[in-house]
């Protein structure tokens, strides 16, 4: 399996526009979580789903973010509009019910709203 | 709820010393214990693992054990190398739920 992919790697956009971060989980997954790094913050988890539905969505900072999972191998996090405070990276992870919960992360997209 | 701390700060030490990163935990019930870690521009990697109480999880020469007494899980390793620095995170996940409950992370810096 090529792991979680996600893509883009690298968004820089302008503020209030829309952005659209992409994440294909590992075949099999049936979790899928999406998470924000900042130097300040550190890593906030933003939503999980179980099954391709949302489980938690408590972390989503405002009503700017949202979620969806359609199917099993396919998530977006939509930013609209963006401001230059969601300037972060953000990870796609997935885990399997069957290994004890292990997630295993994408390689991120790194996001800047100017 | 499941939380972790992990001890404050950056970790700074220099090649071939003793590395010792402390981990404790709050959780109902059993639950899996993981470290993290993630080394510059890339997504987070499982470095080990331990699901229940005295497994020890080792990998690259890092150890730790699951302390159901102490709820810890420590991470060590005998002689870190300049290419052990990272940002090392500890980890929990509870049995039915596999949303993990992640500490602050460890930057280690590993000097020549």
């Amino acid at each position: 399996d090529a792991g979680v992919i996600q893509s883009p790697r690298h968004e820089v956009t302008e503020m209030g526009q829309e952005v659209t971060l992409r994440c294909k989980p590992i075949s099999g997954h049936d979790y899928l979580f999406w998470y924000r790094q900042t130097m300040m913050r550190g890593l906030e988890l933003l939503i999980y789903f179980n099954n391709n539905v949302p489980i938690d969505d408590s972390g989503m900072p405002e009503d700017r973010f949202s979620a969806k999972m359609p199917n099993a191998s396919f998530s977006t996090l939509k930013i609209q509009p963006s401001e230059p405070r969601d300037s972060a990276v953000y990870f796609c992870a997935s885990s399997s019910t069957a290994r004890d919960g292990e997630a295993f992360f994408g390689q991120g997209t790194r996001l800047t709203v100017v | 709820g499941n939380s972790v701390t992990q001890m404050e700060g950056p970790v700074t030490l220099s090649e071939e010393a003793f590395l010792t990163i402390n981990c404790t935990y709050t959780a109902t019930g059993y639950p899996s214990l993981f470290w993290y870690v993630q080394y510059p521009g890339e997504g987070l990697q499982l470095l080990l693992k331990a699901t229940k109480a005295d497994d020890k999880g080792s990998n690259k020469g890092f150890e730790a054990t699951y302390r159901k007494e102490t709820t810890s899980f420590h991470l060590e390793k005998g002689s870190v190398q300049v290419s052990d620095s990272a940002v090392y995170f500890c980890a929990l996940t509870s049995h039915g739920n596999n949303r993990l409950a992640f500490g602050k992370g460890n930057q280690v810096v590993v000097i020549p």
